[in-house]
């Protein structure tokens, strides 16, 4: 299995704040990558894919980068809605796995 | 508009079978390309990829779950079905269905509102 990690595990910031989330995979994925946010008692929400690919309706202020083993989210100006956990998920190959999770919480 | 929605049990005794049902709209898991899967997430942890079931009925399972996983379809009712047997306390979480993105990635844009297992005797 391809392993993901995460980092930090959490960060505290404040709105306005740009913040940047990094994943590592443990093996090559070229691009095959994903960012996840979720919100207490929600599902979870795809904001990226194919590592830099914004999804549909996303805010701008989102973005991914990187391609084989390091990817990272930015974050460009934090807002109230955006305090919640980002998961990172390769789609490379059988199982998919998920990164364990960065919270964005408020300073 | 693509909608799921987890339906089953809240609760289930050691070693019992789980049967969870996603019904979908939207979509038609019989055209090209199109999949369905499920994920689990224990309280507090990540998301846990489980199973994926393709317009072919071609199926893909996580392999520390094949031997306990079963994932079918029933193309005329718009629905998945999961079943996992021999559960135990570990298998708590709240399980997920999923549309994949798109016919050729491994990204997943639509997912149910979740259905919360508690295994307990």
């Amino acid at each position: 299995d391809i392993q993901m990690t995460q980092s930090p595990s959490s960060v505290s910031a404040s709105v306005g704040d740009r913040v940047t989330i990094t994943c590592r995979a443990s093996r090559n994925v070229n691009n095959w990558l994903a960012w996840y946010q979720q919100k207490p008692g929600k599902a979870p929400n795809l904001l990226i894919y194919g590592a830099s690919s914004l999804e549909t309706g996303v805010p701008s202020r989102f973005s991914g980068s990187g391609s084989g083993t390091d990817f990272s989210l930015t974050i460009s100006s934090l807002q109230p809605e955006d305090f919640a956990i980002y998961y990172c998920q390769q789609g490379h190959s059988f199982p998919f796995t998920l990164g364990p999770g960065t919270r964005v919480d408020i300073k | 508009q693509i909608t799921l929605k987890e339906s089953g049990p809240t609760l289930v005794k050691p070693t019992q079978t789980l049967t969870l049902t996603c019904t979908f709209s939207g979509f038609s898991l019989s055209t090209s390309g199109v999949a369905v899967g499920w994920f689990r997430q224990p309280p507090g942890k990540a998301p846990e990829w489980l199973a994926l079931i393709f317009w072919d009925d071609d199926k893909q399972y996580s392999p520390s779950l094949r031997t306990r996983l079963t994932i079918t379809k029933d193309t005329s009712k718009n629905q998945v079905v999961l079943t996992v047997t021999d559960m135990d306390p570990v298998d708590t979480a709240t399980y997920y269905c999923t549309h994949r993105r798109g016919t050729s990635w491994y990204y997943f844009d639509y997912w149910g509102q979740g259905a919360l297992v508690t295994v307990s005797s």
